[in-house]
């Protein structure tokens, strides 16, 4: 069974400075990585995903993300928050290739943007 | 192009009772999952439909069940309810399952007293 880690709950961080939310996997098997955004009272809006390829993958919002395999992590970065970034995010996971397209979530990371 | 929506919007409910929620796919998805997300934890995924035929299930009690109607919209149905099925819950829509993009819903929050 796959399993994720989000390293940090919450995350404050000035307006129009860098930002970096982390994401650890644990998975025996090769994996598909997401990168969800909710914000308050909403669903899940997707960011970006990997599926293959390419290890930086670029998002919507001016988010990206990189998969690095050795260290199964999927660290999300964006170079310059804005207030509108404010939001929990979630990194979750998928088998690759699997018939059953579940996604397992890890318990999300709180982004709080100061004015 | 309307997105995946869900009904209701909000729900309370008293312990014993029974609840259904239903989910309407964006136009043309033909697999609908179910999440549900406890109060300050990420979505736990519940059931998978495609093609009205059940491609997974979490690990959830046989009190939870689900069902795809010919037009791919979907009914989550919980039995015998108890305060810890209080939660958002979240349906996703996409093309055909496998590892075509997830859109998820504004969910149906369900409050059990």
């Amino acid at each position: 069974a796959q399993s994720v880690t989000q390293l940090d709950s919450q995350v404050p961080v000035f307006e129009e400075a860098p930002v970096e939310l982390r994401c650890n996997y644990s998975s025996s098997v090769s994996v598909y990585l997401f990168w969800y955004v909710q914000y308050p009272n909403q669903g899940l809006q997707l960011l970006l995903k990997y599926l293959s390829g390419s290890t930086l993958v670029k998002g919507i919002n001016g988010f990206e993300a990189e998969f690095n395999k050795s260290q199964t992590s999927f660290h999300l970065r964006k170079p310059s928050v804005h207030i509108s970034d404010t939001a929990e995010y979630f990194c979750a996971v998928s088998v690759a290739g699997a018939g059953s397209y579940q996604l397992t979530f890890g318990k999300g990371t709180k982004l709080s943007v100061i004015p | 192009d309307a997105g995946v929506t869900q009904s209701p919007t909000h729900l309370i409910k008293t312990r014993g009772q029974q609840v259904t929620l239903r989910c309407s796919p964006i136009s043309g998805h033909k697999s609908v999952s179910w999440y549900q997300q406890v109060l300050g934890q990420g979505p736990q995924f519940i059931f998978q439909y495609y093609e009205k035929e059940e491609r997974g299930r979490g690990n959830f009690p046989d009190r939870f069940s689900a069902r795809q109607f010919p037009n791919y919209s979907s009914e989550l149905n919980v039995n015998a309810l108890l305060l810890g099925d209080s939660a958002l819950y979240l349906c996703a829509s996409s093309l055909r399952g496998g590892e075509d993009t997830q859109y998820f819903g504004p969910g149906t929050r369900l409050l059990v007293l």
